[in-house]
């Protein structure tokens, strides 16, 4: 079975600051892990994917996740908030003999100025 | 760029109705997807298919089916209606199996039942 856990449904910054948006994954198999963004009414899109090559992976945006597998963790970060940056944010898994993926419940930023 | 159309926006129906949700994407791609988002759940996945007439359900198929009877239509559908299937249902595509490649979602339609 594949699980993802977000931690916290809400994570509020100041522009400038740091974003850290967490991600821990539950899988039976190597995962391949993902970072979905969607903005006020839209659908999501993609942000970035691990697929087994470089643990630090960098995004649209500039967004980057680093993918640890002693801590089974995939957080999102990005050095410096902007105003554009406030979505939810969803991370997703998958791996080797699964057909789909697994969502976790979201994380919705707010920056204020 | 993809674009994963679907055809209403904000649809309002009554408990009991069969409701019809249409989904078109214009890559060509092979796989397609419906998910329902609601407050606090994430998106959980209701059917899939991977080839013209096939399906296969997701986490949550009951009180809905698919049509795929094209390879760039997928329509969910609800066959009567009711309160607890209102909800945003998100269509997506993917070109296929491979890992690399990763989904293109449509805006979402809101669905009110009444």
């Amino acid at each position: 079975a594949q699980s993802v856990t977000q931690l916290g449904s809400h994570v509020s910054v100041s522009e400038g600051a740091l974003v850290l948006l967490r991600c821990n994954y539950s899988s039976s198999v190597p995962p391949y892990l993902f970072w979905y963004v969607q903005y006020p009414n839209q659908g999501l899109q993609l942000l970035l994917k691990y697929t087994s090559a470089a643990t630090l992976v960098k995004g649209i945006n500039g967004f980057e996740a680093e993918f640890k597998k002693s801590e089974t963790s995939f957080h999102l970060t990005k050095p410096s908030a902007h105003m554009s940056d406030a979505a939810e944010y969803f991370c997703a898994v998958t791996g080797v003999g699964y057909s789909t993926l697994t969502f976790g419940k979201g994380t919705m930023l707010l920056v204020s100025p | 760029d993809v674009k994963v159309t679907q055809s209403s926006r904000y649809l309002v129906k009554r408990t009991g109705e069969k409701v019809f949700l249409e989904c078109v994407q214009d890559m060509d791609h092979e796989n397609m997807f419906w998910y329902r988002q609601d407050p606090g759940l994430g998106l959980r996945l209701i059917y899939f298919s991977y080839d013209v007439k096939m399906k296969e359900k997701g986490d949550i198929p009951e009180g809905y089916s698919v049509s795929r009877e094209k390879k760039e239509r997928f329509s969910l559908i609800l066959e009567s209606a009711s309160t607890n299937q209102t909800s945003m249902y998100l269509c997506a595509s993917s070109r296929d199996n491979s890992y690399n490649s990763p989904l293109h979602f449509g805006n979402g339609t809101r669905l009110t039942v009444t």
